[in-house]
C-alpha cells in the first residue's frame, strides 16, 4: 500500500548543481502534482500533469523542469540550483479532478 | 479561483470538539471545498471535502452554509494528535490542472 513515494527524503546540493527529484505512486493516478513548501507559508503548485506526455505549468514553475512518460511517474528536474530553490517538494497525484489529491512525505532540499 | 480565509490558530481541549471556521465568499456553484492538514513538515493529509451538503466521514464533520460562502470543519473529540496546521481550500479550475490553493491555514492546538 505504498501510495505516493519520493526520493529522496533529504539532499544537500551546492549552487550550480542538478538534480532530479523522483515521484511514484501505484494507485493509477491520471493527475500528478509538484509543490513546494517555504518556512511557514502554505504549498505552492510548481508544476502539474493530467497524464501522461501531458505537463503544465504551476504558480511557480521558473527554475524547474518535469516530464510524464508513463502514468506512475513524475521527476522534477532542477538544472542549475540556487538558493532560492531551498524548499520542501512534495509530490500529489488524483484519480481525476473531483478525487482527493494524495501526498508523499516530501524531500527536503537545500541549497549551499 | 476563490480565496480562503482562516483563523490564524486555535486552541482546544483534548476530548472537546474542535470547531475550524473558514470563509470563501468568492466560491462559484461548481467549486468543491476541500480540508487537508498537516502534521508538523509531513506530506497534507486530506480529511474531507464538499461541495454544498454537509458531509461526514470517519475524521471529521464538514458544515456548509446554504450561500456556501463558509464552511465549518468539526473534529468531534480532538486528541492531542489532532495537533496540526488545518487548510481550508477551494480547489483551482481546469487552468491549473485542479490544483489545490494552499494559503497558511489555522494552526490547531489540543491540549491536555
Amino acid at each position: 500500500n505504498a501510495g505516493v513515494t519520493q526520493t529522496p527524503k533529504f539532499r544537500i546540493l551546492k549552487i550550480g548543481q542538478s538534480m532530479t527529484l523522483q515521484c511514484t505512486q501505484d494507485m493509477n493516478h491520471n493527475y500528478m502534482y509538484w509543490y513546494r513548501q517555504d518556512p511557514g507559508m502554505g504549498l505552492k503548485l510548481i508544476y502539474y500533469s493530467v497524464g501522461a506526455g501531458i505537463t503544465d505549468k504551476g504558480e511557480v514553475p521558473n527554475g524547474y523542469n518535469v516530464s510524464r512518460s508513463t502514468t506512475e511517474d513524475f521527476p522534477l528536474r532542477l538544472e542549475l540550483a540556487a538558493p532560492s530553490q531551498t524548499s520542501v517538494y512534495f509530490c500529489a497525484s488524483s484519480y481525476n479532478s473531483n478525487q482527493p489529491q494524495h501526498f508523499g512525505d516530501g524531500t527536503r532540499l537545500s541549497i549551499l | 479561483d476563490a480565496k480562503t480565509t482562516q483563523p490564524p490558530s486555535m486552541d482546544c481541549a483534548e476530548g472537546r470538539a474542535a470547531n475550524l471556521p473558514c470563509n470563501h465568499s468568492t466560491i462559484s456553484g461548481n467549486e468543491y471545498v476541500y480540508w487537508y492538514r498537516q502534521i508538523h513538515s509531513q506530506g497534507p493529509q486530506y480529511i474531507i471535502h464538499g461541495l454544498k451538503n454537509n458531509e461526514t466521514n470517519e475524521m471529521a464533520s464538514l458544515i456548509i452554509t446554504e450561500d456556501r460562502k463558509s464552511s465549518t470543519l468539526i473534529l468531534p473529540h480532538a486528541t492531542l494528535r489532532d495537533t496540526a496546521v488545518y487548510y481550508c481550500i477551494v480547489r483551482g479550475g481546469a487552468n491549473s490542472g485542479y490544483a489545490l490553493n494552499f494559503g497558511k491555514g489555522t494552526s490547531l492546538l489540543v491540549t491536555p
